[in-house]
């Protein structure tokens, strides 16, 4: 596609419950990152994907979190049992870092996610 | 992982006055990005800037990677220059890693 989309924009659970974030990078991008914001505060690294490599999960708040990469197209982002301090944007962006002239990295618009 | 730090933490200009953000980095750079964060909360890259200085309108970055950091100037400031902005580095490979960000305001 045009640029990075993520599903759904906005998503109210349940404390406890399970909540799965969708990102789908822009077509041909190797490199694949979530980010969480909370409100008022800067961007928390997650997860990183890098085409065949091993993810970077150093980010990962806790167990309950976890990210899947289908090759180098769509990623899930999976909170298991979620709590209120889940709460927060998601942010999801890609970039081409092998190509010197193209490793901007573009977000997409974020899931808003609040837990009950 | 690379350290950043960014300066001032908060920001506020009158239109029309012109400033310069700071990011100090830990450690040796290949990739540094700025991003606006609006308002709605849409982050917008600025500059792929890993050394050098490049020019677009009333923005323009420095970067000096041999003395880790980089400066972002924002001339003639408008009202919709608000919101954050951030200063983003890589080394090699690695993940990107976000600076605490600078939040501008400006005033009309």
């Amino acid at each position: 596609g045009a640029g990075v989309s993520q599903s759904p924009s906005n998503k109210v659970t349940e404390k406890g419950k399970d909540v799965e974030l969708r990102c789908d990078p822009i077509s041909g991008h190797t490199a694949l990152y979530w980010y969480r914001q909370r409100l008022g505060q800067g961007l928390e690294f997650l997860i990183y994907f890098q085409g065949n490599s091993a993810p970077d999960k150093s980010g990962l708040p806790s167990d309950r979190f976890s990210a899947e990469r289908t090759g180098e197209s769509v990623s899930t982002l999976t909170i298991q049992r979620t709590q209120q301090e889940d709460s927060a944007v998601y942010l999801c962006a890609s970039s081409s870092p092998q190509e010197p002239t193209n490793e901007k990295l573009f977000f997409g618009s974020g899931t808003q996610l609040s837990v009950l | 992982g690379i350290q950043v730090e960014q300066s001032p933490p908060d920001l506020i200009l009158q239109e029309g006055a012109n400033s310069t953000l700071r990011c100090n980095f830990s450690d040796s750079v290949n990739n540094l990005q700025w991003f606006h964060q609006n308002p709605w909360g849409q982050l917008i890259n600025l500059f792929y800037i890993p050394s050098g200085t490049k020019q677009n309108g009333r923005l323009s970055a420095t970067t000096v990677a041999t003395e880790r950091y980089s400066l972002l100037y924002i001339s003639s400031s408008q009202t919709t220059d608000s919101g954050v902005y951030f200063c983003a580095p890589r080394g090699g490979y690695q993940k990107v890693t976000f600076g605490t960000g600078t939040k501008l305001q400006v005033i009309p």
